[in-house]
């Protein structure tokens, strides 16, 4: 079983302060992605990493794809209220079409003002 | 301009009854999904179609049953649903990325409620 755990499972925070989301696994991933799912939506892609070792930074996030690609981690820097929701880390193994996506149980973050 | 979308939205319904759940993607999209979302927010892939043809059928009851018109069209029908059904269903496709890496976009989400 491919199993994705995410860390921790509820954050709250003050806005302006930083955090560290992880997702770990003992299995090798092709490629892993970061969404965001806020109440009553769909999750949102974030980022997608594939390299080992990539690192990615989408203005305040930085994604970075663990070297041996079985670990990733988010760090948010001086975060705000709009980073409020749910975060969630998926490691895709590719089939012959198409992807099976395992996700992690999801970082459900509270930014407070 | 929705690229992903589900309808309907809520779905109220009793045990026993059969209920379906559309999908429709504008992406140009060959592969689309189901997933279920429980109560502690967890996703778990259902099913994936590939042009058409089932390619992922994870351990999901018989009474689900995906049906892929075309390749931008995914429907899931539930025959005699029970209270365990009750979660929120979410549709999804995906693009090719660099070899076997594979976007996925997400549609709203269907909250399905059996009582």
């Amino acid at each position: 079983t491919q199993l994705l755990e995410q860390s921790p499972q509820f954050l709250s925070i003050q806005e302006g302060e930083n955090l560290t989301v992880y997702c770990n696994s003992s299995s090798v991933f092709s490629s892993l992605q970061w969404y965001r799912q806020e109440p009553g939506e769909g999750p949102v892609l974030l980022v997608t990493v594939v390299t080992g070792g990539e690192v990615k930074k989408l203005k305040r996030l930085t994604f970075q794809f663990g070297d041996a690609r079985k670990d990733s981690s988010l760090h948010i820097t001086a975060a705000q209220p709009g980073d409020t929701g749910l975060y969630l880390c998926a490691g895709a193994r590719g089939e012959t079409s198409g992807s099976r996506l395992t996700f992690g149980e999801g970082t459900q973050l509270t930014v407070n003002p | 301009d929705t690229a992903v979308s589900q309808t309907p939205k809520y779905l109220v319904t009793q045990m026993g009854n059969d209920k379906s759940i559309k999908c429709e993607q504008n992406l140009g999209h060959d592969t689309m999904y189901w997933y279920k979302q429980d109560s502690k927010k967890f996703l778990k892939i259902m099913f994936s179609y590939n042009n058409k043809e089932l390619i992922i059928n994870e351990t999901v009851p018989n009474r689900f049953s995906p049906k892929s018109p075309d390749k931008a069209h995914l429907n899931l029908h539930i025959n005699s649903l029970e209270l365990g059904d009750s979660a929120v269903y979410f549709c999804a496709s995906s693009r090719p990325l660099r070899g076997r890496s594979y976007e996925q976009y997400f549609g709203p989400g269907t909250r399905l409620t059996v009582t």
